[in-house]
């Protein structure tokens, strides 16, 4: 059974610029999580989605956003990219909300010139 | 004072050795508790889960769970060098059951 998937695994972008980061999660998952990992912070939650609806939101700016499709699928979008906002950003799937435990990707490594 | 707190480490330890990696926690709201293993350059990797106080063991691995204390553990036993990453715990609470991480313990098994 193929795992988290997530792309691209690396990029670069500067100041000002927007960016889309996907995640195809493990079939027949139907909730898809969003985490940014920094050395200081350490793993902290983004939003989550389940049906296409986000069931729950971090305490990130609204410059974060994201969607989730039918198939499951999900984009996250960070818009007006600030250099703080190098990270790993890292995508988990579980088949449901609740008591689930969560499979995670190798995550975006994302850096800001 | 963060939810759950784990030091960073590094530890590091001789091949062989028992390990014992641990957590405290502030919410005792906090129902289940989860274990990850993460490689450099990886995602972290879910390792064990439980919901009760007491142990559960999975091989070299013992999740040990002390809700009285707020406080959990994991013991690696006979430890490899393969173990060496580092190693979250993460308690999901409340009604989203979003879990909280901690900031990981940084492990270093050398032959």
């Amino acid at each position: 059974k193929a795992g988290v998937t997530q792309t691209p695994r690396y990029l670069i972008k500067t100041r000002g610029q927007q960016v889309t980061l996907s995640c195809s999660p493990i079939s027949g998952h139907r909730s898809v999580s969003w985490y940014q990992q920094t050395p200081g912070q350490g793993l902290q939650f983004l939003f989550e989605y389940f049906s296409e609806t986000q069931r729950n939101k971090g305490n990130f700016p609204g410059r974060f956003s994201g969607r989730q499709f039918s198939n499951s699928r999900s984009e996250m979008n960070v818009s007006t990219l600030e250099l703080g906002d190098s990270a790993l950003y890292l995508c988990a799937s579980s088949l449901g909300t609740g008591n689930q435990p969560q499979h995670f990707g190798d995550g975006t490594r994302l850096s800001i010139l | 004072q963060k939810e759950v707190e784990q030091d960073p480490g590094p530890l590091s330890v001789p091949e062989g050795a028992i390990v014992s990696l641990n957590c405290t926690y502030s919410n005792s709201a906090f129902q289940y508790f989860m274990w990850y293993r993460q490689y450099s350059r990886k995602g972290p990797e879910l390792l064990m889960y439980t919901y009760s106080s007491g142990n559960k063991e999975d091989g070299r691995f013992t999740a040990q769970v002390d809700k009285s204390s707020k406080y959990i553990s994991l013991f690696i036993r006979d430890s490899q060098p393969s173990d060496s990453a580092t190693y979250l715990c993460a308690l999901p609470s409340g009604g989203s059951y979003i879990p909280t991480f901690g900031r990981g313990t940084s492990l270093i098994v050398h032959p």
